[in-house]
């Protein structure tokens, strides 16, 4: 059973502190996605990964940096967490091909006070 | 330019009836892939159904179709004898070659299935 695993359902952090997500697959897919998800917007990048090392920019990587040390695991960073990045968030793998779909984690609700 | 548009932010259709979701898309890359997702309440994204700018079918899977009119740029799924359970959210995506394979999704579809 193919897994994307995330490191907490529910977390809640300070102002100002630095946040790690971890995002761990075992599917040996090479692209890893980080989205964040809020209510009325969908699904929105925030940064992907091609390989080992590999990182791009998706749509919104302002305040956040990611690494992939592993090609299993996939780290978001919150350099220092504000109140407007409370939020779901939801990492992928997927295979690179484009007829192979994403595989989900099961998110982290993140709340930042 | 938004890459995926759904413009039914909620649905609502009875139970056993069939529904369509809406989906259009904007792309100059002659290879995509279209995909649809569905979200429970629980909020676990479920792969459901895929489509290739290449494929002549309409792809199929179980009571999910997806009605793919290349030249209209849609790719609307179809839900046939909707069940209680298939009250979710509905997410429409597409995967481009030319941007390196990164995907794209709508803004969701609400589908709430009334007994």
């Amino acid at each position: 059973d193919v897994k994307v695993t995330q490191s907490s359902r529910y977390l809640v952090k300070r102002t100002g502190e630095k946040v790690f997500l971890e995002c761990v697959q075992d599917m040996d897919h090479e692209n890893m996605f980080w989205y964040r998800q809020d209510p009325g917007l969908g699904l929105r990048l925030i940064y992907f990964s091609y390989d080992v090392k590999m990182k791009e920019k998706g749509d919104i990587p302002e305040g956040y940096s990611v690494s992939r040390e592993k090609k299993e695991r996939f780290s978001l960073i919150l350099e220092s967490a504000s109140t407007n990045q409370t939020s779901m968030y939801l990492c992928a793998s997927s295979l690179g091909r484009v007829n192979h779909e994403q595989y989900f984690g099961p998110g982290t609700r993140l709340t930042v006070t | 330019a938004q890459k995926i548009t759904q413009t039914q932010p909620g649905m609502f259709v009875q139970e056993k009836e069939a529904v369509t979701l809406d989906c259009t898309y904007d792309t100059s890359d002659p290879s995509y892939g279209l995909f649809w997702y569905k979200q429970p309440s629980s909020g676990e994204m479920i792969f459901l159904i895929y489509q290739g700018s290449y494929d002549q079918q309409n792809a199929t899977e179980g009571r999910y179709s997806l009605n793919f009119q290349k030249a209209r740029k849609s790719a609307n799924l179809v839900i046939s004898a909707s069940q209680l359970g298939d009250s979710a959210m509905y997410f429409c995506a597409m995967r481009e070659v030319n941007t390196g394979n990164q995907f794209y999704f709508g803004t969701g579809t609400s589908l709430t299935v009334i007994p």
